[in-house]
Protein backbone atom coordinates (compact mmCIF):
# COMPACT_ATOMS: atom_id res chain seq x y z
CA UNK A 1 0.00 0.00 0.00
CA UNK A 2 1.74 3.26 -1.14
CA UNK A 3 1.63 6.05 0.93
CA UNK A 4 0.45 8.66 -1.31
CA UNK A 5 -3.21 7.71 -2.73
CA UNK A 6 -3.68 7.78 -7.16
CA UNK A 7 -6.12 5.98 -8.99
CA UNK A 8 -5.47 3.03 -10.45
CA UNK A 9 -6.20 4.24 -14.32
CA UNK A 10 -7.12 6.98 -16.03
CA UNK A 11 -8.46 7.38 -19.32
CA UNK A 12 -9.51 9.95 -21.84
CA UNK A 13 -9.42 10.45 -26.08
CA UNK A 14 -7.02 12.62 -27.82
CA UNK A 15 -7.27 16.45 -27.28
CA UNK A 16 -9.28 15.94 -24.31
CA UNK A 17 -7.86 17.04 -20.66
CA UNK A 18 -7.23 14.50 -17.83
CA UNK A 19 -6.71 15.52 -14.18
CA UNK A 20 -4.67 12.67 -12.37
CA UNK A 21 -5.05 12.94 -8.02
CA UNK A 22 -2.96 12.54 -5.29
CA UNK A 23 -3.69 12.52 -1.98
CA UNK A 24 -1.51 12.44 0.81
CA UNK A 25 -1.32 13.61 4.45
CA UNK A 26 -0.05 16.62 6.17
CA UNK A 27 3.45 14.92 6.94
CA UNK A 28 4.15 14.84 3.15
CA UNK A 29 2.00 17.34 0.46
CA UNK A 30 0.46 19.15 3.62
CA UNK A 31 4.16 19.96 4.48
CA UNK A 32 6.33 19.59 1.39
CA UNK A 33 6.16 20.13 -2.35
CA UNK A 34 4.95 17.33 -4.84
CA UNK A 35 6.73 15.70 -7.83
CA UNK A 36 5.28 13.91 -10.67
CA UNK A 37 6.84 11.95 -13.04
CA UNK A 38 6.06 10.09 -16.14
CA UNK A 39 7.33 6.27 -16.73
CA UNK A 40 7.28 4.37 -20.27
CA UNK A 41 7.56 0.59 -20.19
CA UNK A 42 10.58 -0.93 -19.00
CA UNK A 43 12.04 2.34 -18.82
CA UNK A 44 13.17 4.85 -15.20
CA UNK A 45 10.67 7.37 -14.05
CA UNK A 46 10.99 10.86 -15.53
CA UNK A 47 11.09 14.00 -14.06
CA UNK A 48 7.38 16.03 -15.43
CA UNK A 49 6.88 18.71 -12.71
CA UNK A 50 8.69 19.17 -9.68
CA UNK A 51 7.50 21.70 -6.84
CA UNK A 52 3.93 21.48 -7.25
CA UNK A 53 3.76 23.48 -10.63
CA UNK A 54 7.00 23.88 -12.28
CA UNK A 55 7.83 21.93 -15.71
CA UNK A 56 11.37 21.13 -16.45
CA UNK A 57 12.78 22.63 -19.53
CA UNK A 58 11.49 20.37 -22.45
CA UNK A 59 8.49 19.30 -20.62
CA UNK A 60 5.53 20.91 -22.75
CA UNK A 61 3.33 23.47 -21.13
CA UNK A 62 0.08 20.85 -21.79
CA UNK A 63 1.40 19.24 -18.52
CA UNK A 64 0.62 21.06 -15.24
CA UNK A 65 0.77 20.87 -11.49
CA UNK A 66 -1.35 21.99 -8.73
CA UNK A 67 -1.77 21.31 -4.69
CA UNK A 68 -3.98 22.33 -2.56
CA UNK A 69 -3.58 21.20 1.16
CA UNK A 70 -2.99 17.56 1.69
CA UNK A 71 -4.06 16.72 -2.20
CA UNK A 72 -2.00 17.64 -5.34
CA UNK A 73 -3.04 17.02 -8.62
CA UNK A 74 -1.31 16.39 -12.44
CA UNK A 75 -3.35 18.06 -15.25
CA UNK A 76 -3.17 16.75 -19.29
CA UNK A 77 -4.64 19.10 -21.78
CA UNK A 78 -4.69 18.31 -25.55
CA UNK A 79 -4.18 14.79 -24.73
CA UNK A 80 -1.88 12.72 -27.62
CA UNK A 81 -1.74 9.09 -28.07
CA UNK A 82 1.77 9.04 -26.96
CA UNK A 83 1.01 10.41 -23.46
CA UNK A 84 0.12 6.95 -22.32
CA UNK A 85 2.05 5.96 -19.85
CA UNK A 86 2.38 5.11 -16.00
CA UNK A 87 2.15 8.73 -14.15
CA UNK A 88 3.48 8.75 -10.51
CA UNK A 89 3.11 10.97 -7.54
CA UNK A 90 5.92 11.76 -4.65
CA UNK A 91 6.30 13.77 -1.75
CA UNK A 92 9.21 13.75 1.12
CA UNK A 93 7.77 12.72 4.19
CA UNK A 94 9.41 13.29 7.82
CA UNK A 95 12.66 11.26 6.88
CA UNK A 96 11.54 9.27 3.62
CA UNK A 97 10.35 10.18 0.12
CA UNK A 98 7.30 8.53 -0.49
CA UNK A 99 5.85 7.70 -3.92
CA UNK A 100 2.31 7.11 -4.98
CA UNK A 101 1.22 3.75 -6.30
CA UNK A 102 0.85 5.01 -9.71
CA UNK A 103 -2.09 6.03 -12.82
CA UNK A 104 -1.91 4.03 -15.72
CA UNK A 105 -3.04 6.15 -18.44
CA UNK A 106 -4.92 4.81 -21.38
CA UNK A 107 -5.64 7.40 -24.81
CA UNK A 108 -8.28 5.63 -26.40
CA UNK B 1 23.92 16.64 -18.82
CA UNK B 2 24.12 14.14 -15.14
CA UNK B 3 24.49 10.73 -15.84
CA UNK B 4 23.74 7.49 -13.68
CA UNK B 5 25.61 4.42 -14.87
CA UNK B 6 24.26 1.48 -13.20
CA UNK B 7 26.09 -1.72 -12.66
CA UNK B 8 25.81 -5.01 -10.31
CA UNK B 9 24.74 -8.77 -10.59
CA UNK B 10 20.39 -9.11 -11.90
CA UNK B 11 20.60 -12.46 -9.27
CA UNK B 12 21.20 -13.26 -6.45
CA UNK B 13 20.65 -16.11 -3.69
CA UNK B 14 18.41 -15.73 -0.63
CA UNK B 15 20.36 -14.75 2.67
CA UNK B 16 23.41 -13.25 0.66
CA UNK B 17 23.86 -9.99 0.11
CA UNK B 18 22.99 -7.78 -2.86
CA UNK B 19 25.20 -5.20 -4.15
CA UNK B 20 24.80 -2.76 -6.93
CA UNK B 21 27.03 0.18 -8.01
CA UNK B 22 26.14 3.78 -9.62
CA UNK B 23 28.33 5.59 -11.43
CA UNK B 24 28.34 9.60 -12.22
CA UNK B 25 28.95 11.56 -14.79
CA UNK B 26 28.51 15.29 -14.70
CA UNK B 27 28.28 15.97 -11.48
CA UNK B 28 30.13 15.01 -7.88
CA UNK B 29 29.01 12.55 -5.53
CA UNK B 30 30.62 14.77 -2.63
CA UNK B 31 28.39 18.10 -4.34
CA UNK B 32 26.76 20.18 -1.54
CA UNK B 33 23.41 20.68 -3.30
CA UNK B 34 22.60 17.15 -4.19
CA UNK B 35 21.71 13.73 -2.72
CA UNK B 36 21.98 10.28 -4.30
CA UNK B 37 19.42 8.04 -3.88
CA UNK B 38 18.43 4.26 -4.16
CA UNK B 39 14.82 3.02 -5.31
CA UNK B 40 13.04 -0.14 -6.01
CA UNK B 41 10.31 -1.01 -8.29
CA UNK B 42 8.50 -4.14 -8.09
CA UNK B 43 4.36 -4.89 -9.12
CA UNK B 44 3.52 -5.86 -5.78
CA UNK B 45 4.76 -2.71 -3.66
CA UNK B 46 5.18 0.01 -6.67
CA UNK B 47 8.35 2.53 -5.82
CA UNK B 48 9.62 2.25 -2.56
CA UNK B 49 12.57 4.82 -1.34
CA UNK B 50 15.14 2.91 0.17
CA UNK B 51 17.90 5.57 1.27
CA UNK B 52 20.18 8.30 0.20
CA UNK B 53 24.14 9.32 1.01
CA UNK B 54 25.24 12.96 0.55
CA UNK B 55 27.96 15.49 1.78
CA UNK B 56 27.01 18.67 3.98
CA UNK B 57 30.57 19.23 5.37
CA UNK B 58 30.66 15.55 6.35
CA UNK B 59 28.42 12.37 4.94
CA UNK B 60 25.03 11.57 5.39
CA UNK B 61 23.27 8.26 5.18
CA UNK B 62 19.43 7.45 5.99
CA UNK B 63 17.38 4.82 5.40
CA UNK B 64 14.13 3.83 5.04
CA UNK B 65 12.55 2.55 8.16
CA UNK B 66 12.20 -1.11 6.62
CA UNK B 67 15.84 -1.60 5.09
CA UNK B 68 17.53 0.04 8.39
CA UNK B 69 19.79 -2.32 9.62
CA UNK B 70 19.87 -4.05 6.39
CA UNK B 71 21.31 -1.66 3.98
CA UNK B 72 24.76 0.32 3.42
CA UNK B 73 24.91 3.18 0.90
CA UNK B 74 28.91 3.83 0.64
CA UNK B 75 30.06 6.58 -1.27
CA UNK B 76 33.13 6.02 -3.44
CA UNK B 77 35.19 9.39 -4.20
CA UNK B 78 37.98 8.17 -5.58
CA UNK B 79 35.52 6.45 -8.35
CA UNK B 80 32.72 9.29 -8.17
CA UNK B 81 30.22 6.59 -7.56
CA UNK B 82 28.02 5.00 -4.74
CA UNK B 83 26.89 1.55 -3.59
CA UNK B 84 24.26 -0.21 -2.08
CA UNK B 85 24.67 -3.34 0.02
CA UNK B 86 21.31 -4.74 0.93
CA UNK B 87 21.95 -7.99 3.10
CA UNK B 88 19.99 -11.30 4.35
CA UNK B 89 17.97 -10.86 0.80
CA UNK B 90 14.61 -12.41 0.53
CA UNK B 91 12.21 -13.25 -2.33
CA UNK B 92 10.43 -9.95 -1.45
CA UNK B 93 13.79 -8.21 -1.80
CA UNK B 94 13.00 -8.92 -6.21
CA UNK B 95 12.88 -5.66 -7.92
CA UNK B 96 14.27 -3.79 -10.42
CA UNK B 97 16.41 -1.35 -8.31
CA UNK B 98 17.23 2.78 -9.71
CA UNK B 99 20.02 5.22 -8.37
CA UNK B 100 18.90 8.42 -8.92
CA UNK B 101 19.94 12.16 -8.04
CA UNK B 102 17.96 14.30 -5.59
CA UNK B 103 18.29 17.88 -5.72
CA UNK B 104 14.92 18.94 -4.25
CA UNK B 105 13.62 16.37 -6.15
CA UNK B 106 14.51 13.26 -8.46
CA UNK B 107 15.76 14.52 -11.64
CA UNK B 108 18.39 11.83 -13.00
CA UNK B 109 17.90 8.46 -12.75
CA UNK B 110 19.59 5.57 -13.82
CA UNK B 111 18.58 2.87 -16.01
CA UNK B 112 17.70 0.70 -13.53
CA UNK B 113 18.19 -3.43 -13.02
CA UNK B 114 15.96 -5.92 -12.71
CA UNK B 115 17.74 -7.77 -9.56
CA UNK B 116 15.99 -11.41 -8.92
CA UNK B 117 16.73 -13.33 -5.66
CA UNK B 118 16.08 -16.97 -5.99
CA UNK B 119 18.15 -19.89 -5.47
Amino acid sequence: QSVLTQPPSASGTPGQRVTISCSGSRSNIGSNTVNWYRQLPGTAPKLLIYDNNQRPSGVPDRFSGSKAGTSASLAISGLQSDDEADYYCAAWDDSSWVFGGGTKLTVL
Amino acid sequence: QVQLQQSGPGLVKPSQTLSLTCAISGDSVSSNSAAWNWIRQSPSRGLEWLGRTYYRSKWYNEYAKFVKGRMTITPDTSKNRFSLQLNSVTPEDTAVYYCARTSGYFDFWGQGILVTVSS
